[in-house]
């Protein structure tokens, strides 16, 4: 059984295009995260989402809206795609401030 | 600042032989400390973590680290890689607070035979 599952797996798209990438866990988790890995593999965390409740949201442009309708999905909205954007975006899952597990990731392409 | 070193960009090593990853930190206090591998086109998977207490830790794969306290360090050690181990590791620090990973910049292991 997939414990934390994105999709889509690849996004290519055009720039100032609007995309949206979903997350689901089922570990019973509370708390779900959203991570960019950039074209060097650095991982920076985006936002963090306890109990439906934003609780952690770094300096990410507004073009970026998370959206948590249950404990058990995060979804990650990006409206106006940019270059910049394109990048591989996981989503992990925790309980608490517990292990964080990983999703396969989502790969963006903004042409 | 709060940071996270891993010195070492990329490694090679042969089949069987040992192999060690670097990881360093800088934070007020023990933060919990993690490393993930990441192969070729894949997620994360967790080796190990360190809480507390004993500060060698065992994990998965046959990989074990050590916390030392006194050098801020936290390294990954495996006796003997195989080839399957190529990939990409990464240390991980989060505070005693809602989970705020802070990744460093990770290690490319390759395996030569």
């Amino acid at each position: 059984d997939t414990a934390v599952s994105q999709t889509p797996k690849y996004l290519v798209t055009q720039m100032g295009n609007d995309k949206s990438i979903k997350c689901e866990q089922n570990l019973g988790h509370d708390t779900m995260y959203w991570y960019k890995q950039d074209s060097k593999k650095f991982l920076k965390i985006m936002f963090s989402y306890n109990n439906k409740e934003l609780i952690i949201n770094e300096t990410v442009p507004n073009r970026f809206s998370p959206k948590s309708p249950d404990k058990a999905h995060l979804n990650l909205h990006i409206n106006s795609l940019e270059l910049g954007d394109s990048a591989v975006y996981f989503c992990a899952s925790s309980q608490s401030s517990d292990t964080q597990y990983f999703g396969p990731g989502t790969r963006l392409t903004v042409l | 600042a709060q940071s996270v070193t891993q010195p070492d960009i990329h490694i090679t090593v042969s089949e069987g032989a040992s192999l060690e990853l670097r990881c360093n930190y800088s934070y007020g206090a023990t933060p919990y400390l993690f490393w993930y591998v990441q192969s070729p086109g894949q997620g994360l998977q967790l080796l190990l973590k360190y809480f507390s207490g004993d500060t060698l830790v065992q994990g998965i794969k046959g990989f074990e680290a050590e916390f030392k306290r006194s050098q801020s360090s936290f390294n990954l050690r495996k006796p003997s890689v195989h080839w399957s181990d190529a990939a990409e590791y990464f240390c991980a620090v989060a505070p005693d607070s809602w989970g705020k990973l802070q990744f460093g910049a990770g290690t490319q292991v390759v395996v030569t035979p």
